[in-house]
């Protein structure tokens, strides 16, 4: 049973726009977020995490905003570069004894145009 | 600093075999945690292990299992392979000290692709 879902298997935005990644979740556990992003044959590097006691975090072009009544977070990347081309996986889990034991969803492959 | 290491990178084998995949974490992590990525189904945590120890499980069958060594090196082996074990497998790295999961970022390693014929 997947508790973190992408139900968006790819995106395509044009170069300067906005990219949207949405991710939900089932697990009202859960108060740790991260997304990750992963290039062809390298592993998952991480990108930008998220508290569930905050509600948005920003680092650059990045922010991930939190609606934890939703239980839906989401990955803004503005302006969009052809080099954010990658797959985005975001990823969560629960604080205290399974800190480190992360469910990740099924990834978003996100294709910027030039 | 080096980052984490996963050897062999490729591997192709038959179903019934067993397989032995390994990871140097990055100097000072002593965390080590092994997923399993396939089409569709994202990245699935296998398990963590931390100072030698199993400390988190994940829902995969007995057939799979690991181990950590002092120098915090992990090994993971699956046994009398299937078809369906064909995937990516990704192991990660963190200092994985006791505490928030914002102070555990995890570093992967580039995987080991494993074919099952």
């Amino acid at each position: 049973d997947q508790q973190v879902k992408q139900n968006s298997p790819s995106l395509s935005v044009q170069e300067g726009r906005i990219s949207i990644l949405n991710c939900d979740y089932t697990n009202s556990m859960f108060d740790y977020f991260l997304w990750y992003k992963k290039y062809p044959a390298e592993g998952p590097t991480f990108l930008i995490s998220i508290s569930s006691i905050k509600d948005k975090n920003e680092d650059g072009r990045f922010t991930v905003f939190l609606n934890k009544s939703a239980k839906h977070l989401s990955l803004h990347i503005v302006p969009s570069q052809p080099g954010d081309s990658a797959v985005y996986f975001c990823a969560a889990s629960e604080e205290g004894y399974n800190f480190n034991k992360f469910y990740f969803g099924s990834g978003t492959k996100l294709n910027v145009k030039p | 600093k080096a980052g984490v290491t996963q050897t062999p990178r490729y591997l192709i084998k038959t179903r019934g075999q067993q397989v032995t995949l390994s990871c140097s974490p990055i100097s000072g992590h002593r965390s080590v945690s092994w997923y399993q990525q396939t089409p569709g189904q994202g990245l699935q945590f296998l398990f963590e292990y931390f100072s030698e120890t199993q400390r988190n499980k994940g829902n995969f069958p007995g057939r799979f299992s690991g181990r950590q060594f002092s120098n915090s090196r992990s090994e993971m082996n699956v046994s009398t392979l299937e078809l369906g074990d064909s995937a990516l497998y990704l192991c990660a790295s963190s200092s994985g000290l006791a505490g928030l999961s914002s102070y555990n970022e995890q570093f992967f390693g580039p995987g080991t692709r494993l074919t099952v014929l």
